[in-house]
């Protein structure tokens, strides 16, 4: 089946860096992905919908220049979290929407950041 | 704003029992997807459901929908230790694709 691989599954960074996380399509070709944020104990909140070769769109509340999302090709999306702090310490998860659209998404494994 | 709501919140059951958790939604969708989340892990899918009446079951689980109350139902039967998990749908918007999660029910199931 569909897979979506997401990179790194785990980081702890110092305050102040940049993080990236990786989220790549593995058989299948993405022209749409998404970026979900979820703290402890809480539902997934989508953060932003990123789109191949253009600009991500991002849901209200989600700051763009703090969440900086590139999708350069069909089969990788990227998302960088700028200048962490402690407070974007959460678990992100990417999904990937196959291009038959009664498939539904496929998730990644997940990202746990941990901002000190 | 779109709206996904899940009841109930929590839910401890012991081991053979029955229940049934609520999906409702605030928006016109014609697909409602259910997951399962285990701790620190990514998301499974169970079922989606993509149209009114829809009814799919796999095991001990069973997901209806009713697009015209906007709500989707989980029910679960026998309820064993392996069910323990916490449980989420998802509500698709008609433009954008974007995907939209319920609040999650975390259940316990006690031996």
């Amino acid at each position: 089946g569909a897979v979506v691989s997401q990179h790194p599954s785990w980081v702890i960074c110092k305050s102040g860096t940049s993080v990236k996380i990786e989220c790549r399509s593995l058989d299948f070709q993405a022209t749409t992905m998404f970026w979900y944020r979820q703290f402890p104990k809480q539902s997934l909140m989508l953060m932003a919908t990123s789109n191949e070769g253009s600009k991500a769109t991002y849901e209200q509340g989600v700051e763009k220049d703090k969440f900086l999302i590139n999708h350069a090709s069909l089969t990788l999306s990227t998302l960088t979290v700028t200048s962490a702090h402690p407070e974007d310490s959460s678990f992100y998860i990417c999904s990937a929407r196959d291009l038959d659209s009664n498939q539904p998404q496929h998730f990644g494994d997940g990202t746990r950041l941990s901002i000190l | 704003e779109l709206k996904v709501e899940q009841n109930p919140l929590f839910l401890s059951m012991q081991e053979g029992k029955n229940y049934t958790i609520y999906c409702n939604y605030s928006t016109t969708s014609d697909r409602l997807y259910w997951y399962r989340q285990d701790p620190g892990k990514s998301l499974e899918s169970l079922f989606v459901l993509l149209s009114n009446g829809a009814v799919k079951q796999e095991g001990r689980l069973m997901a209806s929908l009713d697009t015209k109350a906007r709500l989707s139902t989980l029910h679960i039967t026998a309820a064993v230790h392996d069910l323990s998990a916490t449980y989420f749908c998802a509500v698709r918007r008609w433009t954008g694709n974007q995907f939209y999660f319920g609040t999650g029910t975390s259940l316990t199931v006690i031996p």
